[in-house]
């Protein structure tokens, strides 16, 4: 069975560009979760859907916006780009509730800002 | 307020002795407690889950944890560490009130042959 895929796996952009990452769920998994990893904050949790609608979100700025489609698949955007939005942006699926099932992890989409 | 520490940045070990990789947590309620490992320029994988029960909890590729709910800790361990156990690893917590997983700022273990 397939894993989590997320593409792009690396990226360059300039301050002020927007970004839209992409993640394909394992199949059979309604729940995708977006997470940040960076150096110094460690994994913070941006957001999660489940079923085409957003069940939790993390506190991050309104320039991170995310969405699912019916067939699972789940796009993060970034608009207006800034030097501190550059980390390792980390999806992951499960059956269902994130919190009491094992989450599935792609291998991240690195994202650097000049 | 809701959190989960891991008090060590490094762990080093050498190889064939036992590890632990400590973690603490303060969450309101019943805490839901899991183990992530991530190797480098990948994504992370479950390593083990603590919902209820048994308070040792067997995981993937040898680890084990143990739930102490008077310490708030739930420490991995391992008997024999192995070279290919060198990664970053993560514990996390659910959060009751916000139903959301908090993750700790992770430790980078080190084994050596």
């Amino acid at each position: 069975k397939a894993g989590v895929t997320q593409t792009p796996r690396y990226l360059i952009k300039t301050r002020g560009q927007q970004v839209t990452l992409s993640c394909s769920p394992i199949s059979g998994h309604r729940s995708v979760s977006w997470y940040q990893q960076t150096p110094g904050q460690g994994l913070q949790f941006l957001f999660e859907y489940f079923s085409e609608t957003q069940r939790n979100k993390g506190n991050f700025p309104g320039r991170f916006s995310g969405r699912q489609f019916s067939n699972s698949r789940s796009e993060m955007n970034v608009s207006t780009l800034e030097l501190g939005d550059s980390a390792l942006y980390l999806c992951a699926s499960s059956r269902d509730n994130i919190n009491t099932g094992e989450l599935f992890f792609g291998e991240g989409s690195r994202l650097t800002v000049l | 307020a809701q959190s989960v520490a891991q008090p060590e940045d490094q762990v080093n070990v050498a190889e064939g002795n036992p590890l632990t990789v400590k973690c603490t947590y303060s969450v309101s309620g019943n805490p839901y407690l899991f183990w992530y490992v991530q190797y480098p320029n990948r994504g992370l994988q479950f390593l083990l889950k603590y919902i209820t029960g048994d308070n040792l909890v067997k995981g993937s590729y040898g680890f084990e944890a143990e739930f102490n709910k008077s310490q708030t800790s739930f420490h991995l361990k391992k008997p024999s560490a192995l070279v290919s156990d060198s990664a970053l690893y993560f514990c996390a917590v659910r959060v009751l009130s916000t139903d959301k997983l908090i993750f700790g700022t992770g430790t980078r273990l080190q084994v050596f042959p």
